[in-house]
């Protein structure tokens, strides 16, 4: 079982660089959800997704952006990265948003320098 | 608005209960509960609808008040394996998580 795959786990950027974290789920969960976690944090939800075509922000969604053309993929886009930035990015998945569990990827680590 | 957690750090020793609270200022239609260990993602411990039923998993439980859009979690007779830091979410129809209690378990 597969569950929820991000690629890469890590990576380095330049300030100013753009990059796509990818995340896929093969749940069939029309749930997506991106979190960042700043060391010794708690998670603060990016954008979320509530099915094919349908994205909003979260609670810092500045220098991100979401699509969500299937039910499977939800890539995050980082245009002109910045150290800000620096954090451990979690994608999640729910059949069924708060009213069911989140399942976890095991995380992206990007550092931008 | 996160919800907020307290304490923000407890220290026991094994064999030792521990209680982690988690408010709201905003209503909460359900409360989650996750443990992270350190270097690996959120795993899923439990989650508390509306009716202030109270759930538990082995020696881990919790409550949930949605008149005071409170949640308790309440960890009986720790063990070493229950160190880690613990997140609650809630929210409408977005999942947003506290600050997190970092619980360390000494032998």
């Amino acid at each position: 079982n597969a569950g929820v795959t991000q690629t890469p786990k890590f990576r380095i950027l330049k300030i100013g660089q753009s990059m796509t974290l990818q995340c896929a789920q093969d749940m069939n969960h029309n749930y997506m959800y991106w979190y960042r976690q700043d060391p010794g944090m708690g998670l603060k939800l990016i954008y979320y997704s509530v099915g094919a075509g349908i994205t909003d922000k979260g609670e810092v969604p500045n220098g991100y952006n979401v699509s969500r053309s299937t039910t499977e993929d939800f890539p995050l886009r980082l245009e002109l990265a910045a150290p800000s930035q620096t954090s451990v990015y979690f994608c999640a998945s729910s059949s069924g948003g708060i009213l069911e569990k989140l399942f976890f990827g095991s995380g992206t680590q990007l550092s931008v320098l | 608005q996160q919800p907020v957690q307290s304490p923000q750090a407890v220290i026991l020793r094994e064999g030792e209960d521990a209680v982690i609270n988690c408010s709201s200022s905003k209503a909460l239609y359900s409360v989650h509960w996750y443990r992270q260990k350190h270097g690996e993602a959120p795993v899923f411990l439990m989650i508390l609808l509306k009716g202030g039923e109270q759930k538990g998993h082995d020696k881990i439980s919790a409550s949930f008040n949605e008149k005071k859009q409170q949640s308790s979690l309440y960890l009986t007779a720790s063990q070493l394996s229950y160190s880690g830091t613990y997140f609650c979410g809630g929210g409408a129809q977005k999942l947003v998580f506290g600050q997190g209690t970092r619980l360390t378990i000494n032998p």
